[in-house]
């Protein structure tokens, strides 16, 4: 039983290419969310997604898309990098309205 | 604590002590609340939650304690420990059209001095 397992876990890009982060959780769950956290900063919504085939932004989409292929899987992509998305991203997943559980993060870094 | 530009607030506390984390929540309508600790290269760790209809719940050496008039979160620990040196962070959640939006405070780095 893995968790939320998050790939790849370190990355660095150049301006201007494109990646996609994955997700993945073994719990079941139904909720799946991506958030990034600045450095001494808190961590703040990207997007969310409630069920497969559905997502919604959250408090900084803005780069960003998201897709939830299916109920394990929740993918983040940048189409664009630019600098000031250097950042660590987390997965998390949970069940309604319970404890979400975190994967280790990917450290993005696009020079 | 309240976020400062950059830098998270800082809390020293001397081994033995108990350590009080406030935090302050946005939105009145949030139903559940979640403290979680954070290591240094780690992904958020569970401490314990409370849902809106509850004013105070305890586990073990902590507790959190719920103030809707002024939307307040608190988190005490009790006989702080090295292994509590982290930085804590509240998140609140809502339920909205798309589902259950979990959103996070802006934390609080908490120093256990021996």
């Amino acid at each position: 039983n893995a968790g939320v397992t998050q790939t790849p876990k370190f990355q660095v890009l150049k301006t201007g290419q494109s990646m996609t982060l994955q997700c993945a959780q073994d719990m079941n769950h139904n909720s799946m969310y991506w958030y990034r956290q600045d450095p001494g900063m808190g961590l703040r919504l990207i997007y969310y997604s409630a069920s497969e085939g559905t997502t919604d932004k959250g408090e900084v989409p803005n780069g960003y898309n998201v897709s939830r292929l299916n109920k394990r899987e929740f993918s983040l992509r940048l189409e664009s990098a630019a600098p000031s998305q250097t950042s660590v991203y987390f997965c998390a997943s949970r069940q309604l309205s319970t404890e979400a559980f975190f994967g280790q993060g990917t450290r993005l870094t696009v020079v | 604590g309240e976020s400062v530009g950059l830098h998270l607030p800082t809390l020293s506390v001397q081994e033995g002590d108990n350590s009080i984390i406030n935090c302050a929540y946005s939105n009145s309508a949030s139903d559940y609340f979640i403290w979680y600790k954070q290591e240094s290269g780690k992904g958020p760790q569970f401490i314990i939650d409370i849902r809106s209809n509850m004013d105070k719940r305890q586990g073990q050496r902590v507790t959190v304690l719920l103030n809707k008039t002024v939307k307040h979160l608190s988190l005490q620990i009790a006989a702080t420990q090295p292994g509590d040196s982290a930085v804590y962070f509240c998140a609140e959640n809502r339920v909205t059209g798309g589902g259950n939006k979990l959103t996070f405070g802006t934390g609080t780095q908490l120093k256990v001095e021996l």
